[in-house]
């Protein structure tokens, strides 16, 4: 099966700038979280989608963060505008429905804010 | 909410040694666990998960860790280091309601020539 896609892997941006990425999860998953991951740390989440709708969004700061999963498949993640401590990796991953499915992870967007 | 609790943010094994990296979780019910490893500039990978039945769950590339509900733990160990192994370790907890993953602060192994 095709894995997790993400785009871009790479964007270097000025601080106030905004930058969208871009996930496209594995057919059939109903579950879609995006993930931050700064240099050493592990992931924390930033939002987690059922279908279309937001089941956590706890941990988003949504004063500059957005996102939306259009027709429950692709979601978009935004920042605007960017700063500095935004500079890290955004995760995509999704999962079946169903204690015990594992996430599935894309390979990342390592975001630079200059 | 749950808590994962990787001890050890830097472990370094010889080539052929033992690997043991720990992980603990908190929790009054038995969640279902998982160990992920990270490559440089890469996602994270599935080595093993743990749901039910057998305590002793085999993975990928030589892996297996063991759920210990006693000592909440769940340990990753490999017999034998290779060097391929060198790479960021990661736990995770899922909750067994609401699809909820947590995640330890990572574990980095290097593996000595």
């Amino acid at each position: 099966e095709a894995g997790v896609a993400q785009s871009p892997r790479y964007k270097i941006i000025e601080k106030r700038q905004s930058v969208a990425f871009w996930c496209n999860p594995i057919s059939g998953h109903a579950t879609l979280y995006w993930y931050q991951q700064i240099l050493g740390q592990g992931p924390k989440l930033l939002i987690q989608f059922q279908n279309n709708g937001v089941v956590d969004d706890s941990q988003l700061p949504k004063d500059r963060f957005s996102a939306e999963r259009l027709k429950g498949v692709d979601s978009t993640l935004k920042i605007q505008p960017a700063k500095l401590e935004d500079s890290a990796v955004y995760l995509c991953a999704s999962a079946a429905t169903g204690g015990g499915s594992p996430l599935h992870f894309g390979n990342g967007t390592r975001l630079t804010v200059t | 909410a749950q808590s994962v609790t990787q001890l050890g943010s830097h472990v370094s094994v010889s080539e052929g040694a033992l690997v043991l990296l720990r992980c603990n979780y908190s929790s009054s019910v038995p969640p279902y666990l998982f160990w992920y490893v990270q490559y440089p500039n890469q996602g994270l990978q599935l080595l093993l998960k743990y749901t039910t039945g057998a305590t002793l769950v085999k993975g990928i590339n030589g892996f297996e860790a063991e759920f210990k509900k006693s000592e909440t733990s769940f340990h990753l160990t490999k017999p034998s280091a290779h060097m391929s192994d060198a790479a960021e370790y990661f736990c995770a907890v899922q909750t067994n309601t609401g699809n909820q993953f947590y995640f330890g602060t990572g574990t980095s192994l290097t593996v000595i020539p």
